[in-house]
């Protein structure tokens, strides 16, 4: 199975600052079709989880563009551009390439 | 508007099985690959299992091979989850999914059901 590992686990940010989150895979995510499908997913406390970025970049409608998605192969990240309020939660990032699917630990956002 | 409703979890000794289900609205059932995905008290998210539309290819995480069994009535747009020898280790709230067309999961989510398994 593919490992998923996320850093941070846990990171505080102050209002207005940028956070970054690293996903790194413990293969390649590229499918035989060429697309590396590798999405993040926000979780609000008590909330279930909610799409954000799907095949690396793509912003599901409806995300705010300060959220935006890079990488490639193996290595990838979740940034966001300026943290808001409404930003705090758990992010994941999941890789759907590979049957079984499986997600990283997990990033909590928090406001410093 | 889309629904999607799970129901059927509860409190179960170690051993004992569990089915759940899954009833949605607000899309075509039938076109879309359906997925459970759990998380245990305080932990992350797991993908659990896996359905084509059609309900003929399954797949499962590694942890509940041969114990679960994901299933579908595109009739009665009902999704379920069969789980027998449930372990400690299966406590946790499931959440039903909706594939997303571009691949994984989309963002329409149930609001899950807690299962205990406890002596």
């Amino acid at each position: 199975d593919i490992v998923m590992t996320q850093t941070p686990l846990s990171s505080p940010v102050t209002l207005g600052q940028p956070a970054s989150i690293s996903c790194k895979s413990s293969q390649s995510l590229v499918h035989s079709d060429g697309t590396t499908y590798l999405n993040w997913l926000q979780q609000r406390p008590g909330q279930p989880p909610r799409l954000l970025i799907y095949k690396i970049s793509n912003r599901f409608s409806g995300v705010p563009d300060r959220f935006s998605g890079s990488g490639a192969g193996t290595d990838f990240t979740l940034e966001i551009s300026r943290v808001e309020a409404e930003d705090v939660g758990i992010y994941y990032c999941i890789q759907v390439t590979h049957f079984p699917w499986t997600f990283g630990q997990g990033t909590k956002v928090e406001i410093k | 508007q889309v629904q999607l409703e799970e129901s059927g979890g509860g409190v179960v000794q170690p051993g004992r099985s569990l089915r759940l289900s899954c009833v949605v609205s607000g899309f075509t059932f039938r076109n879309s690959g359906m997925h459970w995905v759990r998380q245990a008290p305080g932990k992350g998210l797991e993908w659990v299992a896996g359905i084509s539309n059609d309900g003929r290819n399954e797949y499962y995480g590694d942890s509940v091979k041969g114990r679960f069994t994901i299933s579908r009535d595109n009739s009665q747009n009902t999704l379920y989850l069969e789980m027998n020898s449930l372990r400690p280790e299966d406590t946790a709230v499931y959440y039903c999914a909706k594939q997303f067309d571009f691949g994984g999961l989309d963002d329409y989510w149930g609001q899950g059901t807690p299962v205990t398994v406890s002596a």
